[in-house]
């Protein structure tokens, strides 16, 4: 099974900063890798598959980027409706793990 | 619209079985792989279990291999996830899913809580 890590696991951060979250894995992914977003209370929502494509209605200041083991994910500036948690998934081999999570909070 | 709805949580005793139930409408069932993925209070994702598009492969975390089972009927536009010998560890928020790339759509959510 791949283990996927993410870090850190809280981020303080204030509107219009840049936020920038990584995710590793135990094993080469090649860009099988997606990012989603969770607010509280409601289903995950797909931000980024395949590493860097953005899923549909997903703002531009979303991006992905990496490859093999190591992945970011970048918020280039906070909204306000961007504090949440953070996922990333592993989709190189079943069973598709996931992260434990970035909780982007606001400072 | 796309949308998927999940019917059969509720209150189970530990070593019971729930069965879950996750209506697709929108799409076309038998295009997409299918996947169940929990949340327990407070807790991160876990993947739990996929089924192919037609049926015949499926795949299972290692937390409930051998005792949960998933299924579809792409006649009556639905998945299924059979579920065993449930333990306390169980309890969670148990979202369907579609896979498109990644998860692109999920539904609200059923729960599930296994206590005596």
């Amino acid at each position: 099974e791949i283990v996927v890590t993410q870090s850190p696991a809280t981020l303080s951060l204030s509107p219009g900063e840049r936020a920038t979250l990584s995710c590793r894995a135990s094993q080469s992914l090649s860009n099988y890798l997606a990012w989603y977003q969770q607010k509280p209370g409601q289903a995950p929502r797909l931000l980024i598959y395949d590493a860097s494509k953005r899923a549909t209605g997903i703002p531009a200041r979303f991006s992905g980027s990496g490859s093999g083991t190591d992945f970011t994910l970048t918020i280039s500036s906070l909204d306000p409706e961007d504090f949440a948690v953070y996922y990333c998934q592993q989709r190189r081999n079943s069973p598709l793990t996931f992260g434990g999570g970035t909780k982007v909070e606001n400072k | 619209e796309v949308q998927l709805v999940e019917s059969g949580g509720g209150l189970v005793q530990p070593g019971g079985s729930q069965r879950l139930s996750c209506a697709a409408s929108g799409f076309t069932l038998s295009d997409y792989t299918m996947h169940w993925v929990r949340q327990a209070p407070g807790k991160g994702l876990e993947y739990v279990a996929a089924v192919s598009h037609d049926g015949g492969s499926t795949y299972y975390g290692s937390s409930v291999k051998g005792r949960f089972t998933i299924s579809r009927d792409n006649s009556e536009n639905t998945v299924y996830l059979q579920m065993d010998s449930l333990r306390p560890e169980d309890t969670a928020v148990y979202y369907c899913a579609r896979e498109k790339g990644g998860y692109d759509y999920w539904g609200q959510g059923t729960l599930v809580t296994v206590s005596s």
